[in-house]
């Protein structure tokens, strides 16, 4: 398995531009998570889902949107880039609900929004 | 709303000696999870130690023991005979029983002698 892939590991953007990023994972876990983190901080929830077609905010979901079309792919829209989204992003799974199930998570994305 | 605090932003240690790292956390809830997470240099988000509120004893994993003080809201992780590996950015985290959100500490950079 190759667990949670995330894509692009690093991306430049021009404020006003737009773009997605893409998480995948083939643990055919049933819920994903996408959290940011800024220098220096914990990381934050964006935005997370219990399962295709089922998507709910998170903590900072303000200026992001997401679609879970599939149990594996959980892309993560930026529509308007703004500096205020220079961070790193990371994409979460586990199997199931709860405190107990262990969340796997992707390597990250970094953005930088000049 | 739930808040992590990590009061130490940095600490070191000479290796194989033993290292305690703090967190607080301020919560109304009865039913929740506590977790550390690793952060080594390569990003990826490690859960080290899982530590469900409703349990008295304290969860340890090989090295790696929490003392979980709830009614003082303390959640301190000790490394024991620390390795050069465990040189990472350690996150403290809250999860409410029955919510998937996770909430971050801002983290303790933690760096092991040789």
């Amino acid at each position: 398995n190759a667990g949670v892939t995330q894509t692009p590991k690093f991306r430049i953007l021009k404020i006003g531009q737009s773009m997605t990023l893409q998480c995948t994972q083939d643990m055919n876990h049933n819920y994903m998570y996408w959290y940011r983190q800024d220098p220096g901080m914990g990381l934050k929830l964006i935005y997370y889902s219990v399962g295709a077609g089922i998507t709910d905010k998170g903590e900072v979901p303000n200026g992001y949107n997401v679609s879970r079309s599939t149990t594996e792919d959980f892309p993560l829209r930026l529509e308007l880039a703004a500096p205020s989204q220079t961070s790193v992003y990371f994409c979460a799974s586990k199997r199931i609900a709860g405190g107990a199930e262990t969340q796997y998570f992707g390597p990250g994305t970094r953005l930088l929004v000049l | 709303a739930q808040t992590v605090t990590q009061s130490q932003p940095e600490m070191s240690v000479q290796e194989a000696e033993t290292v305690t790292l703090s967190c607080t956390y301020d919560t109304s809830e009865s039913n929740y999870y506590l977790f550390w997470y690793k952060q080594p240099p390569s990003r990826q988000m490690i859960l080290v130690i899982r530590q469900e509120a409703y349990k008295q004893q304290n969860a340890t994993e090989n090295r790696f023991s929490v003392n979980f003080q709830k009614a003082a809201k303390s959640f301190s992780l000790k490394i024991s005979d620390s390795q050069l590996g465990d040189t990472a950015m350690y996150f403290c985290a809250f999860m409410k029983l029955g919510n998937e959100k996770l909430t971050f500490g801002t983290g303790t950079r933690l760096t092991i002698i040789p």
